[in-house]
């Protein structure tokens, strides 16, 4: 299995609160990526980065921020979560080669009261 | 913007019966196309890949693909299920070679005895 961590795996927490998810990878790959996975709409990209400090917005950005200060590790903060963000949260990583698909975290269950 | 459908949301098949999932993508240019596998709890991981070549590939546990250019299909296929292929099954594009993934909303698929 690809070396990535997630943490923490479960979180309860209220409306209104910062939350942050970590990923670390020890592959030294190039690229991560922050999905989110709701019933029916498989996964959809939250952010992704290219590089250390190299991030841009995917298909699903509002109410999310991320940073990246290290190659391994990828942080994804909800500055004030809503209730509409309880959901199970995968990150993925990748190298620059066709060789190299997107692996998978086994993901952060996140809800939201 | 490409685009990914499943159509079967859900799909019951006894076990040593054949499979197939089907998979329609909308994209412009010549994809790059995955499936990947998810078991409950778990995160997702690939079953096979198309990027050019040979249109059937073949990917773990004895999964098969074939892309069809004309119908814009990805469909996957196994000959004969065994139970433990009891998983979500989520088909994804990518403009690149695994950067910027679109997913499918899923196929699950149950096995019965």
């Amino acid at each position: 299995d690809a070396g990535i961590t997630q943490s923490p795996r479960h979180k309860v927490t209220e409306t209104g609160t910062p939350v942050t998810l970590r990923c670390h990878q020890t592959e030294n790959h190039r690229y991560m990526y922050w999905y989110r996975q709701d019933p029916g709409h498989g996964l959809r990209l939250i952010h992704y980065s290219y590089g250390v400090k190299d991030t841009d917005k995917g298909e699903v950005s509002d109410g999310y921020s991320v940073s990246r200060s290290k190659t391994e590790d990828f942080l994804l903060t909800l500055e004030s979560a809503t209730s509409s963000q309880t959901s199970v949260y995968f990150c993925a990583i990748s190298g620059d080669r066709p060789s190299q698909p997107q692996h998978f975290g086994d993901g952060t269950r996140l809800s939201i009261l | 913007a490409q685009s990914v459908t499943q159509p079967d949301i859900h799909i019951t098949v006894s076990e040593g019966a054949s499979l197939e999932l089907r998979c329609n993508y909308s994209y412009g240019a010549t994809p790059y196309l995955f499936w990947y596998v998810q078991s409950p709890g778990q995160g997702l991981q690939l079953l096979l890949k198309y990027f050019s070549g040979d249109t059937l590939v073949q990917g773990i546990k004895g999964f098969e693909a074939e892309f069809k250019r004309s119908q814009s299909s990805f469909n996957l296929r196994k000959p004969s299920v065994h139970w433990s292929d009891a998983a979500e099954y989520f088909c994804a594009v990518a403009r690149d070679a695994g950067n910027m993934l679109t997913f499918g909303g899923g196929t699950r698929l149950m096995v019965k005895p």
